[in-house]
């Protein structure tokens, strides 16, 4: 298994605003993914990032408005730009092991005011 | 695309009772995932199914692969008040990258 650990846990933001989302594994791992879960909502892949490469996005998400890193197999950066209120969601950090297991961070609650 | 359909949306239940749900999909997977979300966290893998047929217990949980590979069930025995929350079944595509379902809401009444 893998441990994931997530900051900020939440975050208040103003409008026009972006916020730069941590996210920190215990151990190397392959793959590493970020979701979003809007409220009431279940989980939409955002997109894979990959190790020293450009973050795979999945259809309705762009590089423009969620920018990712992955400088290394343990640590991956989200940020979402140019906030609007309806950005407001939980982020969701996750890391694939070799077996097919996937696991999660706490996520980030983001509000957008 | 795939489409994975869950359900129950919701179960109210009493402690003790026996709670089953159930995912389809449209498509076929390799993998079933199961995970529970409790209020202000990430969600927790509970099982974890590689082959189709195949039967998998946690504990009280009790999850199957369906032989057509396009869905998947999961079962609580004797529920307690901590089984409370919500869980989801997510199919695994390519690359890693998983595919959810809406998501059961399972509320425990004393």
């Amino acid at each position: 298994s893998a441990v994931i650990s997530q900051k900020p846990s939440r975050d208040i933001c103003q409008r026009g605003t972006s916020l730069t989302i941590q996210c920190q594994v215990d151990s190397q791992v392959t793959m590493m993914f970020w979701y979003r879960q809007q409220p009431g909502q279940s989980l939409t892949l955002i997109a894979t990032a990959n190790q020293g490469s450009e973050a795979t996005y999945e259809s309705g998400f762009v590089i423009d408005k969620f920018p990712i890193s992955r400088p290394n197999l343990t640590f991956s950066t989200l940020t979402v730009s140019n906030m609007s209120p309806e950005d407001s969601s939980i982020y969701l950090c996750s890391a694939g092991t070799g077996d097919n297991e996937q696991f999660f961070g706490p996520g980030t609650r983001l509000t957008v005011l | 695309g795939q489409q994975l359909n869950q359900s129950p949306q919701s179960m109210f239940i009493q402690e003790g009772e026996d709670v089953s749900m159930n995912c389809t999909s449209s498509s076929i997977f390799n993998t079933w995932l199961w995970y529970k979300q409790d209020p202000g966290e990430g969600p927790v893998l509970l099982i974890a199914l590689y082959k189709a047929g195949e039967l998998t217990s946690n504990g009280r949980l009790t999850a199957q692969f369906g032989i057509t590979r396009k869905d998947s069930f999961l079962n609580i025995s004797a529920s307690i008040p901590s089984d409370v929350g919500i869980y989801f079944c997510a199919g695994l595509r390519s690359w890693g990258k998983l595919q959810f379902g809406a998501g059961t809401q399972v509320v425990v009444t004393p």
